[in-house]
Order: C-alpha cells, then structure tokens, then sequence
C-alpha cells in the first residue's frame, strides 16, 4: 500500500531522444507527487511536481504525465541532452501527513 | 545562500563507536529528514521532525536517534554503528511539510568496518 514502483532501474537513450520513466502506486489518498534529480555526489532536488487534480504538467523540457484511474504517473524528457544524465526518483506523499515515499531510482544516461 | 550543510561529507569508523552526522539548514524551515541511500533500494526515510523538540520515527529507524533542540540543526546520532549501517545519508528540510519542497545536503558516506 506504501510503496512508490518505479521502472526502468537503468535507462540509456541517444541525445534528442524521449526518455520516460514510470511510477506507479496503491494508497489512493496521496495527494502529492514530486520528481527530484539526483547529479553524481550531491543531494536530490526538486525538478517538478504534480497534484492528482491535473493530468500533464510541463516544465521547460520536462513533463509529468498523470493517470489518476491506473494510479500511474511518468516523467518525460523532451530533446534529451547529456547533461540531464542523472538519477531520477518518483515520490509520493500525502499533503496532512509528515512521510514521503520515494522510488527506488533511475540512473538516466544520455549518450552524446 | 540557502543551504543545507551536512558534516562530515566522508567517514570511516569502525563498529561501535558513537558517531554523530551534523546538519544546518539556515532557511528557518520547520520540518527536518534523514534519508539513507542504497543501491537498488532508493531513499529511505529514518527519522523526521516537524519542529523544534517534536521528532518521529520514518521507514528504517533502528539503531539510529536524532534530536531536534535547535530549529536550524537536526543531528543523526549513531550509538553503536554497524556494518548494516554503511550507506550514502542525506538530511533535509522544507518549510512545512514534505508536500513541500525538500532541500537535500551534500550527502555523508559512511563506511563501518
């Protein structure tokens, strides 16, 4: 019920190319659902987020799509470059409560 | 700059001995985390607070402790490391809680021999 699943664990794709990562989960009462970036030695951080009411949120190249009935949600990345190469994590929350739930990652390598 | 600061960023020690991981946030956010990272296993939550003195346990709490007396710091405390606990551990804040977003630190790896 608490588990966030998130696919592939490794993902490679030719520069300009789509990647897309895909979480799903149970617990219908989260209600919030981050994406953070993690770079190789430092700390994850927020890249885009998305609440249950929307189903497709853009920022610049980055897209969260959101299936609330299939209780899936996916981050797609437009026009790959080498330097989005990083790992990914997909996390779900719920906004009264004080826990996250994250995935357990995709390590995304763009090749140049 | 707002930051998160965690110290030591490298550790080696062995098992046993008491080991404490420090972490500063200077944005007056109330809510503070720790997160243990593993291959295969992503972030894990070990304990959280929502204020100063107000703590409560996350996913993967045993063996650690953490105290909250200040609103900026937020200490990881391990009493008696294990080997089990060799991992990459990351704190974070955010100004309330974690349906906001979280600034994670640099990261601390720490190896127990």
């Amino acid at each position: 019920q608490q588990q966030v699943k998130q696919s592939p664990q490794s993902l490679i794709v030719q520069k300009g190319g789509i990647p897309i990562i895909n979480c799903a989960y149970e617990n219908t009462a989260f209600d919030y659902f981050p994406w953070y970036q993690q770079f190789p030695g430092k700390g994850p951080a927020l890249l885009i987020a998305i609440r249950p009411d929307v189903s497709e949120k853009k920022e610049g190249r980055f897209t969260i799509s959101f299936n609330k009935s299939a209780k899936q949600f996916s981050l797609h990345i437009m026009d790959s470059q080498p330097g989005d190469s990083a790992t990914y994590f997909c996390a779900a929350s719920i906004r009264r409560d004080d826990k996250i739930i994250f995935g357990k990652g995709t390590r995304l390598h763009i090749l140049p | 700059e707002a930051q998160v600061t965690q110290n030591p960023r490298y550790l080696i020690t062995v098992t046993g001995k008491k080991l404490t991981v420090t972490c500063s946030q200077n944005m007056n956010h109330e809510y503070m985390s720790w997160y243990r990272q593993d291959p295969g296993l992503g972030l894990r939550q070990i304990y959280y607070s929502m204020n100063v003195e107000v703590t409560d346990k996350g996913d993967v709490p045993e063996g650690y402790k953490v105290s909250r007396k200040e609103k900026r710091n937020f200490p990881l405390i391990l009493e008696s490391p294990s080997p089990n606990q060799t991992s990459l551990y990351f704190c974070a804040s955010s100004l309330q809680n974690l349906a906001t977003e979280a600034f994670f630190g640099q990261g601390t790896r720490l190896t127990v021999v």
